[in-house]
């Protein structure tokens, strides 16, 4: 079956840094994308990684490792707006988004 | 420009009723998605529809249902409503050129069957 494995909940500290993981299992890969959302909210578009390595936008980077089936979103300087949902979906062999059940993150001042 | 629109925002059944969402594409965008999020979970996709031609389903009985109109707006219809139905319905659009497109999501319906 279909498997996409990320943490249920994560603290960090304002200011600081944190690494969310994904790990997936699909049949195929088209490529990882990270969604945003925040509680009562409609997901929005982060990053996407296609080919191993590090994508860095602005504060958020998001690593691919395809032959280790996995993936980290990073986000640096953390402010309490970051406080949400980040949901982890792999495109798969039939161009479907698989997701994962998203990770909480909670930011403290 | 507006963004994805989805209508009603929310809706309250009861089991066994019919239930249709609408939604509205951003402009330009031919390609539909329509996703079920139950609480704490990600979204599971439903549906995909371009050009008014499905493209895909995802594993959801046949009280499911949808269809996208010339105008490239799309309707789900959920007959014979369960509680297990009661979540946020969440509508997304892409311009459906190629297979490797970030969607973008409408606010969602939140569905609660009683």
């Amino acid at each position: 079956g279909q498997n996409i494995d990320q943490p249920t909940e994560m603290t960090a500290t304002e200011g600081a840094i944190v690494q969310i993981n994904c790990t997936y299992q699909t049949s195929g890969f088209n490529g990882l994308f990270w969604y945003q959302q925040h509680a009562g909210e409609a997901p929005t578009f982060l990053s996407y990684n296609v080919l191993d390595g590090l994508e860095e936008k602005g504060r958020f980077s998001s690593f691919l490792s395809r032959s280790k089936g996995y993936s980290y979103l990073l986000l640096k300087e953390l402010q309490m707006k970051d406080s949400a949902s980040y949901l982890c979906a792999v495109m798969d062999s039939n161009y479907q988004l698989i997701w994962g059940a998203g990770t909480k993150l909670i930011i403290k001042p | 420009d507006a963004g994805v629109t989805q209508s009603p925002t929310h809706l309250i059944k009861t089991r066994g009723q019919h239930v249709t969402l609408r939604c509205s594409p951003i402009s330009g965008h031919k390609s539909v998605s329509w996703y079920q999020q139950v609480l704490g979970q990600g979204p599971q996709f439903i549906f995909q529809y371009y050009e008014k031609e499905e493209r895909g389903r995802g594993n959801f009985p046949d009280r499911f249902s949808a269809r996208q109109f010339p105008n490239y707006s799309s309707e789900l219809n959920v007959n014979a409503l369960l509680l297990g139905d009661s979540a946020l319905y969440l509508c997304a659009s892409s311009p459906g050129t190629g297979d490797n497109e970030k969607l973008f999501f409408g606010s969602g319906t939140q569905l609660s069957v009683l």
